[in-house]
């Protein structure tokens, strides 16, 4: 069965740092690595999608990768804004379906 | 276009009550999937559908029916309430075709069961 783990759970820094959020999964059999951004209350948006046999992929300042063979995915953020503020989750593509397994979340504070 | 809707945002139900959530999409998608999502934990998968007439459990199915009657709507139904059930429930759909494709998420039902 597909875990997927997230940490740290939450974080905080200060407007303009770099940073980088981590995800971990038990089975490299997984099609895809997502992550999602979902602010307070809302729903989840989409922000990267990494195919099963791409290592990264970028939008603007996000910068995801992924490394099947140690089971790890990481967020990397470039010079961090207040408006990024949420909890970013990532999840796993599995099976037929592509059903997503998810992680619990990292909670973000960009502190201006 | 809308996206996905989900119907209503929040409930309260008394233990033993039934309901069904509603959700759909007006993007022309074929899957669509439930989650639910509990503090400190992620999201689970309790029923995907492929396409019209096709369901199938997820992690989380006990005590969840869902209903697939055409390629927009997609309803999750709780015949018997129980206080293990308060969640925030999401509805996402995804585009059909070849290729990794993500998913696109309802605003969520905030399901309060005492």
């Amino acid at each position: 069965k597909q875990e997927v783990t997230q940490i740290p759970a939450a974080l905080s820094v200060p407007e303009g740092e770099n940073l980088v959020l981590n995800c971990s999964f038990t089975d490299s059999a997984i099609y895809n690595l997502q992550w999602f951004r979902q602010d307070p209350g809302k729903g989840l948006t989409s922000l990267l999608l990494i195919q099963s046999s791409q290592r990264e992929q970028t939008s603007g300042r996000l910068n995801a990768s992924l490394d099947k063979s140690s089971g790890r995915s990481t967020l990397y953020i470039a010079a961090s804004q207040p408006g990024d503020s949420a909890t970013y989750l990532c999840a796993g593509g599995v099976e037929y379906g592509n059903k997503l397994v998810f992680g619990a979340g990292t909670i973000l504070r960009v502190k201006s | 276009n809308a996206g996905v809707t989900q119907t209503p945002k929040f409930q309260v139900l008394k233990t033993g009550q039934s309901m069904t959530l509603q959700c759909a999409q007006d993007m022309n998608h074929n899957s669509m999937y439930w989650y639910r999502q509990d503090p400190g934990m992620g999201l689970r998968l309790i029923y995907y559908s492929a396409s019209e007439g096709t369901t199938d459990k997820g992690e989380v199915p006990n005590g969840y029916n869902v209903s697939r009657l055409n390629k927009r709507e997609f309803s999750l139904r709780l015949e018997s309430a129980a206080p293990s059930q308060t969640s925030v429930y999401f509805c996402a759909s995804r585009p059909p075709g070849l290729g990794d494709k993500t998913q696109y998420f309802g605003p969520g039902t905030r399901l309060l069961v005492l």
